[in-house]
């Protein structure tokens, strides 16, 4: 079965600094990725996905950005954190041909902008 | 895309059954109806999942309406372990799954 490693946990980072939070999965292959963002009390945002190296698409215009280095890692960035930029982050994955089973969820960053 | 509609909020009673509705009148006929529930600082948990028939897992039920425009997820006794936002999700579009509100759960003791 598919394990997904976040890290780091929890974050606290001025606004105007850098970001990068890395998601890496092991026990599958050729999977698609995932980062979401869940504000506050608020349900779950997609930002990202991805099916393949080097293949992103984006659902938010926002000051985020991912990228695929590797089949199996998954990060996002940004240069410069606005303090909207806090939440909860989630790297999922999913395998191509086993949609109806679902995601699997990292355990999440949370990240704090202050 | 298939809409979902679901109660913001329930509360139950610790040892006693738990029925959370989802409308989803939009939905195709070949479309699965899956459920996820989000524990407190966790990310989501894959619930169950169905297409026409009831079915039954180790965590819940899910009970399918006939015309398949709503489904309820039963938890036939609930514990306090099983407080969390239930998300009813409508399927896959476009390589990604779509998360509404939810319902999020309080369970009393």
């Amino acid at each position: 079965s598919q394990t997904i490693h976040q890290w780091p946990a929890t974050l606290v980072q001025p606004v105007g600094s850098p970001l990068s939070l890395e998601c890496t999965v092991e026990g599958t292959s050729n999977p698609n990725l995932y980062w979401y963002r869940q504000a506050a009390g608020r349900g779950l945002q997609l930002l990202f996905y991805s099916v393949g190296i080097g293949q992103i698409s984006s659902e938010v215009p926002q000051n985020l950005s991912a990228s695929r280095p590797q089949d199996r890692q998954f990060i996002l960035s940004s240069k410069k954190l606005l303090l909207s930029d806090s939440g909860f982050y989630l790297c999922a994955v999913d395998q191509p041909g086993q949609g109806i089973y679902g995601y699997t969820f990292g355990s999440g960053t949370r990240l704090t902008v202050v | 895309d298939a809409k979902t509609t679901q109660p913001n909020s329930m509360e139950s009673n610790e040892e006693e059954p738990v029925h959370l509705p989802c409308n989803h009148s939009t939905i195709s006929g070949t479309d699965y109806i899956h459920w996820y529930r989000q524990l407190p600082s966790q990310g989501p948990e894959y619930v169950i999942h169905g297409l026409t028939s009831n079915v039954n897992n180790r965590m819940a039920s899910l009970a399918i309406a006939e015309d398949r425009k709503s489904s309820t997820l039963i938890l036939h006794r609930a514990t306090l372990r099983d407080a969390a936002v239930y998300y009813c999700i409508p399927p896959y579009n476009n390589n990604d799954m779509r998360f509404g509100a939810g319902t999020r759960l309080t369970v009393k003791p």
